[in-house]
This record gives C-alpha cells, sequence and structure tokens, in this order.
C-alpha cells in the first residue's frame, strides 16, 4: 500500500507561470515532510522541508503548504522556469525515522 | 568537497548470480542509506549504515546485505539474483543517521538483471 501518493505522473507549466505539484499521504503519525528534486542520469537533490507544526515553508521560488487535516502537501514554484524542468518526488519520515516516498512528477516548463 | 559517487554506473547480470555495488560518501558524512528505485516508482528505502553499523532496515529480503567501511564508504551485496532486482540502486550519505537531515545522492547503479 503506497502511504505516500503523487496522483499526477506528469505535469506541463508554461515558463513564468506557476506549477504546483500535489501530494497525498494515509499515515497521520507523518510529521515531517520532504521535496526531492531528480535530473536524468542525476540523484535526487533536497529542494525543501516542512515539519507537520507548520501550514507553509518558503525558499525562494519555492513554497510548500502542508494541510494537516487532509493529509495533502503540495509545491509551488513561482515564477517556473526551464531549469525546473525535473522529475518531482514527495517524501515523509516515518515513525521508524526512514524516508517514505512518493512516485514522482515529471514536471515540464514550456518556453 | 567531492560528492557522492557510485560504481559502476551500468551492470548487466543473470538471474541467481551475486552483485556488489559501491558507494563513496560525501567528505565529513558518516551515514550510509541505500534504495532501490523500480522504473516509475519513487525509491524505496533498503537499510541504513551508521558508523560501520547496519541502523535500520526496509522490507527486503535478506540477501540484501551491506557493510560500511570505516572511511564510510559502503557496498551493497545482492545475492540469487531475480528478474524483479531490475532497479536502479541509490546511495545517500548525511551527516547523521537522522531521516530528518538532507541527505546526499550519487547517481545511482542501473541493474539489468536477465
Amino acid at each position: 500500500d503506497q502511504q505516500v501518493k503523487q496522483n499526477s505522473p506528469s505535469l506541463s507549466v508554461q515558463e513564468g507561470r506557476i506549477s504546483i505539484l500535489n501530494c497525498d499521504y494515509t499515515n497521520s503519525m507523518f510529521d515531517y515532510f520532504l521535496w526531492y528534486k531528480k535530473y536524468p542520469a542525476e540523484g535526487p537533490t533536497f529542494l525543501i522541508s516542512i515539519s507537520s507544526i507548520k501550514d507553509k515553508n518558503e525558499d525562494g521560488r519555492f513554497t510548500v503548504f502542508l494541510n494537516k487535516s487532509a493529509k495533502h502537501l503540495s509545491l509551488h514554484i513561482v515564477p517556473s522556469q526551464p531549469g525546473d524542468s525535473a522529475v518531482y518526488f514527495c517524501a515523509a519520515v516515518d515513525s521508524n525515522y526512514q524516508l517514505i516516498w512518493g512516485a514522482g512528477t515529471k514536471l515540464i516548463i514550456k518556453p | 568537497e567531492t560528492g557522492v559517487t557510485q560504481s559502476p554506473t551500468h551492470l548487466i547480470k543473470t538471474r541467481g548470480q551475486q552483485v556488489t555495488l559501491r558507494c563513496s560518501s560525501q567528505s565529513g558524512h558518516n551515514t550510509v542509506s541505500w534504495y532501490q528505485q523500480a522504473l516509475g516508482q519513487g525509491p524505496q528505502f533498503i537499510f541504513q549504515y551508521y558508523r560501520e553499523e547496519e541502523n535500520g532496515r526496509g522490507n527486503f529480503p535478506p540477501r540484501f546485505s551491506g557493510l560500511q567501511f570505516p572511511n564510510y564508504s559502503s557496498e551493497l551485496n545482492v545475492n540469487a539474483l531475480e528478474l524483479d532486482d531490475s532497479a536502479l540502486y541509490l546511495c545517500a550519505s548525511s551527516s547523521s543517521a537522522s531521516a530528518y537531515n538532507e541527505q546526499f545522492f550519487g547517481p545511482g547503479t542501473r541493474l539489468t538483471v536477465l
């Protein structure tokens, strides 16, 4: 059973517009969430994180929102740039202090 | 500062064989985690090594085993390879065993089992 779900395998956004990537989770005990970005032939790189005691965390063009009641988080990228084209993974820290990952969303930024 | 490196880049094996994958951690990091990423899926946690001891394991059978050396580099060994073991194997190093710490990933080893 997938505890972290990214239901959109891909997303296409015009350069300069907002990209919104979504992630749902099933385990209410998750208390920390991370987003990683992955380019082809490279390992994932950390992007931004959020603790369950917050509902928003911002870092430059990237903002993560957490809705605990809906067990949903989203990553907003504003404005989207061509270099943002990558696969984005949502991950949660479980009770064993291990990362549980979603399947990823491929973001394509169109010029 | 040298990043995380993995070798080999690609590997082809046949069912029943054994394979060893290698990972050099980033300078100053004492923790290495291994992940399996099947096609179209996210990484799945295999196990973690902290200061040469296994420190947590995911839902993988005992034929997946590992080592961490005094310089904190690590090996992943898989015995009796099965077709489903075909995947990208990622290693990540971090400065502590906590999952709350940022993990730095290598580019991965692509294993194909025929």
